[in-house]
This record gives structure tokens, C-alpha cells and sequence, in this order.
């Protein structure tokens, strides 16, 4: 099972684009990134899920190298409400897969 | 879709006393999924079903902990003799197959006297 390591913490102010940058070393050639934020006493929400070069939705964008070695997730004018701990999960589609989380990113927006 | 629901949201009870959660994951999803939670910490994986097979359990915490999912509808989840230390937030999720997005429920906390 691919290992994560992201930073423990990040600060930001509102308006400014945020970059959380996801370590996955030991990722394997069939497993997908995912990206999950959560707001206190809430379970997670799905943001952003990627295999390789970019991936652009509504909320974020995806951006993982071509040695697939890490990931970051990208949010644009982040606001107040972008406040919470994000996620990067490694893992492979199909048979006996466990979505296994870390500690995540604690990302705190500054008026 | 009316979401993953976990009831109660919140479970008081005093040590030794037997605690059972209750999740409704979004119809039709095969992979239903506990997790527990404690403060700063992320989700810990406990165990799965795909429909009414309970492929995971070694992660389970100890043999107090119990789970079932009988007809492949909803899920609950056993804590027996509790402990203090189970006090912790504890989620459920559902997938339609594995490695889908994961959709939680709320969680039920539970604080254990």
C-alpha cells in the first residue's frame, strides 16, 4: 500500500490560491489519487480524483508529475470556508482495496 | 440520493455498557465502510462489506468490536463492554464498487463515562 506524507499544517488568506502538495513515493502503476476535505464533526467529502497530468473540476484541480511521485491539489481564492483538513489517499480501482487516510492537512484561511 | 445516515449523531454511556451505531449507506452502494475517529487524528479504517460479506475484520480494534450488515442494506456496529478509550467519533461510508468515491455520514460520537 502506497505511503503519503503531507504537511501537518498550512496558512492562507482569503482570495489567495492555496497548493497542498501530497508525497507517494512507492505509488504503484495502477493506483488512482484522491483528495478528500473535512470540516469538524463532519465526515469527509470527496473533492478530486486523478491518475496522471491534470484534472479540473468545480471545486479544485489535480496536478500530478509524470513519475507520479507526488500530487497537488489546487484551490483557487480560497474563502473563510475553505477552512478545514484535506486528505490524499493512493490506491489501486478495483478488488480488495481500503481507502486509508493520514493525518491530512489542516489548512486554516486568514480573513 | 439522500446521503449516508448514522444514528444516533451522539451516544453517551458509562464504562462496561454495550453500544450499538447504526448506518444507512446511499442505496444501491455494495461497499459500506466503518471508520473512528479521534481528535486529530485522520479516519481509522476498522472494517468493510461488499453487499452482506464482511471482507475486512482484523482491524477491527479488539473483540469487543463487532459489525454486521445482514441483508446488504444498512450496517451497525457493536461496541461491548466499553472503555474510555473508545470514546472517539465513528464514521461510515458507502461506494458502489471499491475504490469509488467514498460518501460519510455524519458520525456518531461517542463518549464513553
Amino acid at each position: 500500500l502506497a505511503k503519503t506524507t503531507q504537511p501537518i499544517s498550512m496558512d492562507s488568506y482569503e482570495g489567495q490560491e492555496v497548493n497542498i502538495t501530497c508525497s507517494h513515493n512507492n505509488i504503484a502503476t495502477n493506483d488512482y489519487i484522491t483528495w478528500y476535505q473535512q470540516f469538524p464533526s463532519q465526515g469527509p467529502r470527496f473533492i478530486i480524483q486523478g491518475y496522471k497530468t491534470k484534472v479540473t473540476n468545480e471545486v479544485a484541480s489535480l496536478f500530478i508529475p509524470a513519475d507520479r511521485k507526488s500530487s497537488t491539489l489546487s484551490l483557487p481564492r480560497v474563502s473563510l470556508s475553505d477552512t478545514a483538513v484535506y486528505y490524499c489517499l493512493v490506491g489501486e480501482e478495483g478488488g480488495s482495496y481500503i481507502p486509508t487516510f493520514g493525518r491530512g492537512t489542516s489548512l486554516i484561511v486568514h480573513p | 440520493d439522500t446521503g449516508v445516515s448514522q444514528n444516533p449523531r451522539h451516544k453517551i454511556t458509562k464504562r462496561g455498557q454495550n453500544v450499538t451505531f447504526r448506518c444507512d449507506p446511499i442505496s444501491e452502494h455494495n461497499r459500506l465502510y466503518w471508520y473512528r475517529q479521534t481528535l486529530g487524528q485522520g479516519p481509522e479504517f476498522l472494517t468493510y462489506f461488499q453487499n452482506e460479506a464482511q471482507l475486512e475484520k482484523s482491524r477491527l480494534l479488539s473483540d469487543r468490536f463487532s459489525a454486521e450488515r445482514p441483508k446488504g442494506s444498512f450496517s451497525t456496529l457493536e461496541i461491548q463492554r466499553t472503555e474510555q478509550g473508545d470514546s472517539a467519533m465513528y464514521l461510515c461510508a458507502s461506494s458502489r464498487t471499491s475504490n469509488e468515491k467514498l460518501f460519510f455520514g455524519s458520525g456518531t460520537q461517542l463518549s464513553v463515562l
